[in-house]
């Protein structure tokens, strides 16, 4: 059972226009949620995150929106660059559990110049 | 600089054998983790340890096993039970119980082939 999904395995934009990928979650006791960013034989590396008490959360051309009541967060990249290109992935945490995090699927964006 | 290192970067593994990955880190982390990368299914949680000699399996720990005598060290074994072993295999660790917010450091992954 997928508690953290990611349902477009890949996005395509242009430089300079707007990234946004999304991510949709099933267990309404999660409380913290994140996103990473992984480049191809590396680990994963932190981009973002927010709690479930908050509504956005923005950091530079990085704003993360989580709509609760839907289950679903959203990561808006804007303006994207061509650097920006790698594997996101979407984290969440639970209340309970030791603060290990589910992951979804992952999204590989690929922007182009 | 404190950091999360992980070794070897390749492995490659005969059927039959077990295979021991390291994960070091230097950041005075509590917690753990050792997660797989198969394409399309993302990060699937293998082990966690929140404190030095006690671990908990995760949702896919059929065919690994693991230690945590120091708190610097979690080291995987990957044993002959587990039946399709090849796989990114990345290591993390995390201030605490993870509740703090920052997320978990990754190390740079290894790669494990069975040929």
């Amino acid at each position: 059972d997928q508690q953290v999904k990611q349902n477009s395995p890949s996005l395509s934009v242009q430089e300079g226009r707007i990234s946004i990928l999304n991510c949709d979650y099933t267990n309404s006791m999660f409380d913290y949620f994140l996103w990473y960013k992984k480049y191809p034989a590396e680990g994963p590396t932190f981009l973002i995150s927010i709690s479930s008490i908050k509504d956005k959360n923005e950091d530079g051309r990085f704003t993360v929106f989580l709509n609760k009541s839907a289950k679903h967060l959203s990561l808006h990249i804007v303006p994207s660059q061509p650097g920006d290109s790698a594997v996101y992935f979407c984290a969440a945490r639970g209340a309970v559990g030791g603060g290990k995090l589910i992951f979804g699927q992952g999204t590989e964006l690929s922007v182009k110049p | 600089d404190g950091g999360i290192t992980q070794s070897p970067k390749y492995l490659f593994r005969k059927e039959g054998q077990n295979v021991t990955l390291s994960c070091e880190q230097n950041l005075n982390h509590d917690a753990m983790y050792w997660y797989r990368q198969d394409p399309g299914q993302g990060l699937r949680l293998i082990y966690y340890s929140q404190i030095v000699n006690d671990f908990q399996k995760g949702d896919i720990a059929e065919g690994y096993s693991v230690s945590r005598e120091k708190k610097e060290s979690f080291p995987l074994t990957v044993t002959s039970a587990q039946k399709n072993p090849t796989a990114f295999y990345l290591c993390a660790s995390a201030k605490g119980d993870g509740r703090l917010y920052g997320g978990y450091t990754f190390g740079s992954g290894t790669r494990l082939t069975v040929v």
